[in-house]
Formats: structure tokens, C-alpha cells, sequence
């Protein structure tokens, strides 16, 4: 079973920032966060990592909170090719178990 | 580099038949795991391989099955296709797949639709 909770779905306007969020309450200390995107039955695109700290790169920002209970994917100014269903995932050992993820929509 | 490729793109079979699909990491990449995507069930993990052996499974039945070869590429095969067969399948490479976290990267999966 999946380790995390997320939202089945999002809005968000077109240049605005979209906050995804994702708890993760059971998280153990040596699990990662991860976080992938599928657009319309593409394979799952990898976004971002993060262990305890907050990360950053070309595509989005990672903050997990103080006690790695919950986490947030910021991407910063949404387009419409954005718009794709995002999955969080806890990770350790390279077991990946998905869950059903938030499907964010971004609008014109 | 060149990404996860997988062969081929789209499938048909009829229930019964047998069906390999196949599955090219990307280079130097060790681990290679399959997912199998449908509507209702979601992404599941099938199995994973490391160094031509499974190294971790997924709750399927016996007529999933895998390889993987000493140039890492795997296939997958599913023997006695049922309807509930048809779904996307997806592979994914990491370069070794232990200890720490290892970023998995997905290939663009084989669709398969049973007949």
C-alpha cells in the first residue's frame, strides 16, 4: 500500500505557482520523498527528491517540513503542459509503491 | 544519453496467448523494474531485477514473469493473457537500486490490449 495522501485533484491558473501537497505521517528515517508526473499514459516523469531538506532544481521545489511528516511540490509559475497527474511517493530500497496522486489542471 | 526504451509501443493479443515485451535501460544502469498500469487498480510494482537476479516482487501471479540479461536489458512475459490483462506496462532503470534511495527513470511503457 502506498505510504502517502495527497488530494485527488488541483486547479491552478496558467503562470500562477501550484502547491501540491503530500503527507507522509509514517515515514521512517532513512525513507526519501519522491515525486514523479504522468501526462496522459506517458511513463511517469521523474521531478524531484528530498530526504530532510528542502531541493530545488530546473523544474520544481521540494519542502518537507521539520518533522518529514507532510511535504510540498511547488512548481513555481505553472503552464498549461503542467497539467499531468503528480505522485508522491516515499521510497527506500528503490521500493516504489504509487498511489492514485493528485491530478492538477492547469488553466488558461 | 538515451533514455529507458521499451519495444514494442502497442500490443494486441487474444486471452490465452503468451506475450514478451522488452525493456532497454538506460546505459549503466543496473536495476530495471515493471509496473503494471490500469484504470482501476493504478501503478503496481511487478518485480524488479539487479545483476540477472529478482530482487524484489510484486503481489502478481506466476504467469508474470522476468529476465535480465548481463547487458541489463530485461523483458517481462505473461503467459495464458486474461482480459484483466490489458493494461500499460511500464519499466523503469536506476543505476543500482540499494541502500540509499535511486532515482528510477520510466519508459514511455508498451500498451497491451487482450482480446
Amino acid at each position: 500500500d502506498a505510504k502517502t495522501t495527497q488530494p485527488p485533484s488541483m486547479d491552478c491558473a496558467e503562470g500562477r505557482a501550484a502547491n501540491l501537497p503530500c503527507n507522509h505521517s509514517t515515514i521512517s528515517g532513512n525513507e526519501y520523498v519522491y515525486w514523479y508526473r504522468q501526462i496522459h499514459s506517458q511513463g511517469p516523469q521523474y521531478i524531484i527528491h528530498g530526504l530532510k531538506n528542502n531541493e530545488t532544481n530546473e523544474m520544481a521545489s521540494l519542502i518537507i517540513t521539520e518533522d518529514r511528516k507532510s511535504s510540498t511540490l511547488i512548481l513555481p509559475h505553472a503552464t498549461l503542459r503542467d497539467t499531468a497527474v503528480y505522485y508522491c511517493i516515499v521510497v527506500n530500497n528503490n521500493d516504489m509503491r504509487f498511489g492514485a496522486g493528485t491530478r492538477l489542471t492547469v488553466k488558461p | 544519453k538515451a533514455g529507458v526504451t521499451q519495444t514494442p509501443r502497442y500490443l494486441i493479443k487474444t486471452r490465452g496467448q503468451q506475450v514478451t515485451l522488452s525493456c532497454s535501460p538506460i546505459s549503466g544502469h543496473r536495476s530495471v523494474s515493471w509496473y503494471q498500469q490500469t484504470p482501476g487498480q493504478g501503478l503496481q510494482f511487478l518485480f524488479e531485477y539487479f545483476s540477472e537476479t529478482q530482487r524484489n516482487k510484486g503481489n502478481f501471479p506466476g504467469r508474470f514473469s522476468g529476465r535480465q540479461f548481463s547487458n541489463s536489458r530485461s523483458e517481462m512475459n505473461v503467459s495464458t493473457l486474461e482480459l484483466g490483462d490489458s493494461a500499460l506496462y511500464l519499466c523503469a532503470s536506476s543505476l543500482e537500486g540499494t541502500g540509499v534511495a535511486d532515482t528510477q527513470y520510466f519508459g514511455p511503457g508498451t500498451r497491451l490490449t487482450v482480446l
